[in-house]
């Protein structure tokens, strides 16, 4: 079973260009959830979807952030019109759904975002 | 908002050594208290998930409590080995099911 696939692992982008981040849940999880970790940061909650909804955006950038989940396929995190301020990593983590007050969340490997 | 405080930031300590640190989080409205183990370069490993106050877990050579009516949670090692060497995060699970992190506290083991 393998675990909560990121692509790419790495990604260089020029300032204005658009970042398009993957991220594929572990088999059979149906909960997506992205975290970013900026530079001498701690993780940070973006946010959260099911397959086709965004359950709770609270922590995402009001402007050239958006996310989805569709039915068939990765969740994707697209940052439009990158600055410099979006170098981080991006970390997405999966869950199987909510399970009483468990909800453990099993986390990626990261996407490494540097913008020149 | 919810701060979730980890102390120490880092701690060296030598091989064969037991040590613990601490999670710190607001007592109201408590939902989970998770503990992820953190190597460099790869992905944060899931490593208790406790919910009821008094709760003690225990993975081999690590355990941890949790107390939620004063709001802190411990972790602890016993007889630290270098492959112990990570940063050890907690973070507070809510009712929204987003996870608030502290910053972690940076555990090295020297041989």
């Amino acid at each position: 079973n393998a675990g909560v696939m990121q692509n790419p692992r790495h990604l260089v982008r020029r300032r204005g260009q658009e970042a398009r981040l993957r991220c594929s849940p572990m088999k059979g999880h149906s909960h997506v959830y992205w975290y970013r970790q900026l530079p001498e940061e701690g993780l940070k909650f973006m946010v959260y979807l099911q397959k086709e909804n965004i359950i709770d955006e609270s922590g995402m950038p009001k402007e050239r952030f958006s996310a989805e989940f569709p039915k068939e396929g990765p969740s994707i995190l697209r940052i439009q019109q990158v600055v410099r301020g979006d170098s981080a990593a991006y970390f997405c983590a999966s869950s199987p759904g909510t399970s009483g007050r468990i909800n453990e969340q099993f986390f990626g490997p990261g996407t490494r975002l540097t913008v020149l | 908002i919810l701060n979730v405080e980890q102390s120490p930031q880092s701690l060296h300590v030598q091989e064969g050594d037991s040590t613990n640190f601490t999670c710190s989080f607001p007592s109201s409205n408590f939902y989970a208290l998770h503990w992820y183990r953190w190597e460099t370069a790869k992905s944060p490993e899931a490593l208790f998930v406790m919910t009821l106050n008094g709760d003690e877990k225990k993975k081999g050579r690590i355990s941890a409590t949790l107390n939620t009516k004063e709001g802190y949670s411990y972790l602890y090692i016993k007889g630290s080995q270098p492959e112990d060497s990570a940063t050890y995060l907690c973070a507070h699970g809510g009712a929204t099911n987003k996870l608030i992190f502290g910053t972690g506290t940076l555990l090295a083991v020297q041989p």
